[in-house]
C-alpha cells in the first residue's frame, strides 16, 4: 500500500514571496491532516478535513495560509506572502475513521 | 485541551544497552496515546498505539510502552538499542475527535 506522498521535500523561497506544498493521501482515507513542525518542536496541527470539508482549522493563521482538499483526495497548503517565522517543515498525514494518523515525508521550506 | 511533556530532550545510550523515553500527558478524559519515530528527513513513523485493554503496548522494531494512568505516562522502552534506532521519537496524545498533541520530542543517540 502506498504511503503518504509529498511534493515537494525541500522549497527554499525569499520572505514575501508565496509558495504552495501538495499532499495525495493514501487511497480510501477521508481524514487528510496538515501540521507545521518547527526544529526543536513537536509537530502543531494547522488544518484537519474530513472529505473536502473543514473540521477545523482553528491555528491555521488565515492572514496568510490557505489550505484547499478538492474532490476530497489530495490537497494543497499555500503561504502568501511568506514570513522568515514560517522556516518549517509541513506534514501532511492521512487517516480512516479518524484513529490512527498516517504521515508524509514532509516539506522542508526556508524563508530567506 | 490536552498536552504532553517529554522531559528529556536528549538521550545518548550504548548500543545493546537498555532504552526508556518518558512521557507525561495532561487530558481530562481516558486518552488515546502514541508513539511515533522520526529519522533525519523522514515524516513520522507509528511505533505504537494505546487505545484501551492492556496497558502494555507492543508495537514495531521491539518497542513496548506501558500506560499508567495513577501517573499520567506512557513511557517507551526497548530492551536492547540498535544502531538504526538513533532518531527522534514523540509522544502524542488525542482527545475524543483523534486530534493529536504531541510533546516536544527527544533525540536519542546511539553509541557503538
Amino acid at each position: 500500500e502506498a504511503g503518504v506522498a509529498q511534493s515537494p521535500r525541500y522549497k527554499i523561497i525569499e520572505k514575501r514571496q508565496s509558495v504552495a506544498f501538495w499532499c495525495n493521501p493514501i487511497s480510501g482515507h477521508a481524514t487528510l491532516y496538515w501540521y507545521q513542525q518547527i526544529l526543536g518542536q513537536g509537530p502543531k496541527l494547522l488544518i484537519q478535513f474530513q472529505n473536502n470539508g473543514v473540521v477545523d482549522d482553528s491555528q491555521l493563521p488565515k492572514d496568510r495560509f490557505s489550505a484547499e482538499r478538492l474532490k476530497g483526495v489530495d490537497s494543497t497548503l499555500k503561504i502568501q506572502p511568506a514570513k522568515l517565522e514560517d522556516s518549517a517543515v509541513y506534514l501532511c498525514a492521512s487517516s480512516l475513521a479518524e484513529d490512527t494518523q498516517y504521515f508524509g515525508p514532509g516539506t522542508r521550506l526556508t524563508v530567506l | 485541551a490536552q498536552s504532553v511533556t517529554q522531559p528529556d530532550i536528549h538521550i545518548t545510550v550504548s548500543e545493546g544497552a537498555s532504552l526508556e523515553l518518558r512521557c507525561n500527558y495532561s487530558y481530562g478524559a481516558t486518552p488515546y496515546l502514541f508513539w511515533y519515530v522520526q529519522s533525519p528527513g523522514q515524516g513520522l513513523q507509528l511505533l505504537l498505539k494505546y487505545f484501551s485493554g492492556d496497558t502494555l503496548v507492543q508495537g514495531i522494531k521491539g518497542f513496548e510502552a506501558e500506560f499508567k494512568r495513577s501517573q499520567s505516562s506512557f513511557n517507551l522502552r526497548k530492551p536492547s538499542v540498535h544502531w538504526s534506532d538513533a532518531a527522534e521519537y514523540f509522544c502524542a496524545v488525542g482527545s475524543n475527535d483523534y486530534k493529536l498533541s504531541f510533546g516536544a520530542g527527544t533525540t536519542v543517540t546511539v553509541r557503538a
